[in-house]
């Protein structure tokens, strides 16, 4: 099945600061990137996804870039808020198969 | 509100035994997904349906077993349960089903603990 990659596992920033969290994904005929939020004890919820049409999404302070020809698509949360600690998930195509996930902390 | 509803949303029970989780998915979604989540683990795939049928199966063991309903509904039956199936199990739902299917709309989850 598809293998998708996620790193780091664990990040820690300072609110303000900015946080990139890297996916790669060996399907090449995946033509859609979801990044998920879980908070704490809760449901993961899409926060946002691209499609392979673009390379650059941007929906307030987070951003989803994709390199189709290198397989990997990247989150950047931009201006850290301590509500933004969570866990991040990438997914590809059928979202068979998600990342390992990224514990992001953000240290008011 | 996802639109998704799974329940129960906690069940405690005794290794052996049987358990049978339930979804409803958002409304006019034809594709279900079952997912499992251990303590402190990613979300694993285990077996999705469109339309009442099975499309596609991860790493779904022999004791565990699902439907899809007319309704749309979904069932995912856990049997023999073992110490190591105390985990969190998400149902989404999602309009379709193949290569790129769009946004999943997951349940609150079941969170199932096996004594």
């Amino acid at each position: 099945g598809e293998n998708v990659e996620q790193h780091p596992s664990t990040l820690s920033v300072q609110e303000g600061d900015s946080a990139v969290i890297k996916c790669t994904y060996s399907d090449s005929a995946s033509n859609y990137f979801p990044w998920y939020k879980q908070e704490l004890g809760k449901r993961p919820q899409l926060i946002i996804d691209i499609r392979s049409n673009v390379g650059e999404k941007k929906d307030q302070r987070i951003a989803v870039t994709l390199n189709k020809t290198a397989k990997h698509f990247s989150l950047h949360i931009t201006e850290t808020q301590p509500e933004d600690s969570a866990v991040y998930f990438c997914g590809t195509g059928n979202q068979f198969y998600f990342g390992t996930g990224t514990s992001l902390t953000v240290i008011p | 509100d996802s639109g998704v509803t799974q329940t129960p949303k906690h069940l405690i029970t005794a290794t052996g035994q049987r358990v049978t989780l339930r979804c409803s998915p958002r409304s006019g979604d034809l594709s279900v997904y079952w997912y499992q989540q251990s303590l402190d683990q990613g979300l694993q795939f285990l077996i999705q349906y469109y339309n009442g049928e099975e499309r596609a199966k991860g790493n779904i063991l022999e004791r565990f077993s699902a439907q899809q309903f007319p309704d749309l509904h979904s069932e995912l039956n856990l049997s023999s349960l073992e110490l190591g199936d105390s985990a969190l199990y998400f149902c989404a739902s999602s309009l379709s089903h193949g290569r790129n299917t769009g946004e999943l709309f997951f349940g609150e989850g079941s969170r199932l603990t096996v004594l």
